[in-house]
């Protein structure tokens, strides 16, 4: 039933690992995009992907790299996990044509140790 | 460039009392806006969307918004507030020209006192 889903909803892991979370949607939506909510609760866009093409991709190091395979999936990796990585990261989902409404997944809460 | 700026960062009030949260936009063309509300540990919950049309706009749980283009403004209202209203909100505007991106404010957190 969950619009938008997102897996891990926690996730603890050393500075240099590699991880990924993973993000669905079943809105039909041809959109997603991937938010960071830092520490202070300040939230920005990092990727946008409509119908698995890259539209947006914020100053966002290198590092992080989005998969869309289909436009139900977009999920993130990150490689070489730093401390500052540690937030809150939302998926989220609209339709083009409407106005940019965007659902919100629960966020997945990294925190790089 | 686009930006959204929420003056207060944290706001306490009575169970039962007004709430205004305030919220000022800068954006070259109709903006698209929006309130969101994110309780402790929780996602993003819509309270609220302005498109064209009525500039005081109705969301869920009792709240309203008024659009104000000349003072490039779109501040959350609530008559009398719940203690379940506690939470921290955040105001958006739409950058359709950057791919539909969501600008949002710093957020402001709603305290409410019984």
């Amino acid at each position: 039933d969950t619009a938008v889903s997102q897996t891990p909803k926690y996730l603890v892991t050393q500075m240099g690992n590699d991880k990924s979370i993973k993000c669905e949607q079943n809105l039909g939506h041809d959109t997603m995009y991937w938010y960071k909510q830092d520490s202070k609760k300040f939230l920005k866009i990092m990727f946008s992907y409509n119908n698995k093409e890259l539209i947006i991709n914020e100053t966002v190091p290198n590092r992080f790299s989005p998969k869309s395979p289909d436009k139900a999936h977009l999920n993130l990796h990150i490689n070489s996990l730093e401390l500052g990585d540690s937030a809150v990261y939302f998926c989220a989902s609209s339709q083009p044509g409407t106005k940019n409404e965007q659902f919100f997944g629960p966020g997945t809460r990294l925190t790089v140790l | 460039a686009q930006s959204v700026t929420q003056p207060d960062i944290h706001i306490t009030v009575s169970e039962g009392a007004s709430l205004e949260l305030r919220c000022n936009y800068s954006y070259g063309a109709t903006p698209y806006l929006f309130w969101y509300v994110q309780s402790p540990g929780q996602g993003l919950q819509l309270l609220l969307k302005y498109f064209s049309g009525d500039t005081l706009v109705q969301g869920i749980k009792g709240f309203e918004a008024e659009f104000k283009r000349s003072q490039s403004s779109f501040n959350l209202r609530k008559p009398s507030v719940h203690w379940s209203d506690a939470a921290e909100y955040f105001c958006a505007v739409a950058a359709m020209e950057y791919g539909n991106k969501l600008v949002f404010g710093a957020g402001t957190i709603l305290r409410v006192k019984s």
